[in-house]
């Protein structure tokens, strides 16, 4: 079966240091991923999706960047953090069924001090 | 503009039956999707709807009216573990997906 795996969950950073999550899928080859932001009171923002390694698109302009480096590993980065990008991050796969059903990562709870 | 419009709060009692609504304006459909997401934790898949009528799974149950732009998650015999918060989501003509803000339902005994 598959599963995805994020980390790390929880993490406290200062303003203008660098950032990255790691997201890794197991029991799937060349998957579909997702980062996704939730802030609260909002909908779920999609910030980066990737078809392939190296394939990435970016939805929203902004201090973030993505990374595939292998097929089942989605890394989400940043040089330099603002407070605004503080929230919870989202990694997902697509079972790219017709539904393309997304299975979410456990998240990663990023503050911004 | 895309949006998905949900109560922010619903309240019910254990036992009995609460239908969550969902609207919705998209440029296009490819389909509507329900997902639950308890406090901290990431949201699982509930349903997935793409023509119209009602999809059941257990105590969930799903409608879709595509004239209409609505939809509603519909849950029987509410245990204290359904409080969570319900997520709907609309596929649009670009297969991107346009997310509500989720409805955050309380259960009590």
């Amino acid at each position: 079966s598959q599963t995805i795996h994020q980390w790390p969950a929880t993490l406290v950073q200062p303003v203008g240091s660098p950032l990255s999550l790691e997201c890794t899928v197991e029991g799937t080859s060349n998957p579909n991923l997702y980062w996704y932001r939730q802030a609260a009171g909002r909908g779920l923002q999609l910030l980066f999706y990737s078809v392939g390694i190296g394939q990435i698109s970016s939805e929203v302009p902004q201090n973030l960047s993505a990374s595939r480096p292998q097929d089942r590993q989605f890394i989400l980065s940043s040089k330099k953090l603002l407070l605004s990008d503080s929230g919870f991050y989202l990694c997902a796969w697509g079972d790219g069924s017709g539904a393309n059903v997304l299975t979410f990562g456990a998240g990663s709870r990023l503050t911004v001090l | 503009g895309q949006n998905i419009d949900q109560p922010t709060e619903m309240t019910a009692t254990e036992g009995a039956i609460v239908q969550i609504n969902c609207t919705y304006q998209t440029s296009g459909f490819n389909g509507l999707f329900w997902y639950q997401q308890h406090a901290g934790e990431a949201p699982t898949f509930l349903s997935y709807n793409v023509l119209d009528g009602l999809e059941e799974k257990g105590r969930f149950s799903s409608f879709l009216s595509r004239s209409k732009g609505y939809s509603y998650l519909l849950l029987k015999e509410l245990q204290m573990k359904d409080s969570a918060s319900y997520l709907c989501a609309v596929r649009d003509s670009n297969y991107q997906l346009i997310w509500g803000a989720g409805t955050k339902l309380i259960i009590k005994p």
